[in-house]
């Protein structure tokens, strides 16, 4: 138990469906993250959470939108998915500014849309 | 802009052998830097950290990293590689200048064979 909790581990869903995954931290972290980890590509930030605002979208397409209601829980809502966004997803925190700790990652949520 | 560069994307070591993962980061002020082991399915857990203290440090299973300067390196060794060490390492530096963000490096999956 890394201390960052993602729910659910894993996720079937068709295309036309609308799923939520769910990250939770309660590290005293002010800052998130979540990671795209296809197989075989480099690990891709997709969005960054800090103090509750988002400071990074990088090019996500708008079938993922992310949501942080507070420091210490974080979403990325899914709806109209692509077979090629089947992938495992990562959620991390961090503390800024940064006292050298690093991140802190969930265990992932493994995505499969069929 | 920070990079960082890990070569090889695949390494395979005998079992007992010596694991070394190499990592070169450009950075314009001195950096924190991390390496992350990821086994199948998991999140990235931190296996050790540089933050300025001393060049050479020690961290969990039996890896060390050392600190060069004046190589731009950071590269991962364990004196005697165990099964349980086959994962994904990754390598990242955080611009204390910028935010802390991490850059990652692209990954080495290390293979251990018996």
């Amino acid at each position: 138990e890394t201390g960052v909790t993602q729910t659910p581990r894993h996720l079937v869903m068709g295309m036309t469906n609308k799923k939520s995954l769910k990250c939770e931290q309660h590290l005293g972290h002010n800052a998130m993250y979540w990671y795209k980890q296809s197989a075989k590509k480099p690990l891709e930030l997709m969005f960054v959470y800090s103090l509750e605002e988002r400071v990074e979208n990088n090019s996500v397409p708008s079938r993922f939108s992310p949501e942080c209601p507070n420091s210490s829980h974080l979403f990325l809502h899914l709806h109209t998915l692509q077979p090629e966004d089947s992938a495992l997803y990562l959620c991390a925190s961090s503390l800024v500014p940064p006292t050298g700790g690093g991140y802190t990652f969930g265990s992932g949520t493994r995505l499969t849309v069929v | 802009a920070q990079s960082v560069t890990q070569l090889g994307s695949h390494v395979s070591v005998s079992e007992g052998a010596l694991v070394l993962l190499r990592c070169n980061y450009s950075s314009s002020v001195p950096p924190y830097l991390f390496w992350y082991v990821q086994y199948p399915n998991q999140g990235l857990q931190l296996l050790l950290k540089y933050t300025s203290a001393a060049t050479l440090v020690k961290g969990i299973n039996g890896f060390e990293a050392e600190f060069k300067k004046s190589e731009t390196s950071f590269h991962l060794t364990k004196p005697s590689a165990h099964m349980s060490d086959a994962a994904e390492y990754f390598c990242a530096v955080s611009d204390i200048g910028k935010g802390g963000k991490l850059i990652f490096g692209q990954g080495t999956e290390l293979s251990v064979k018996p």
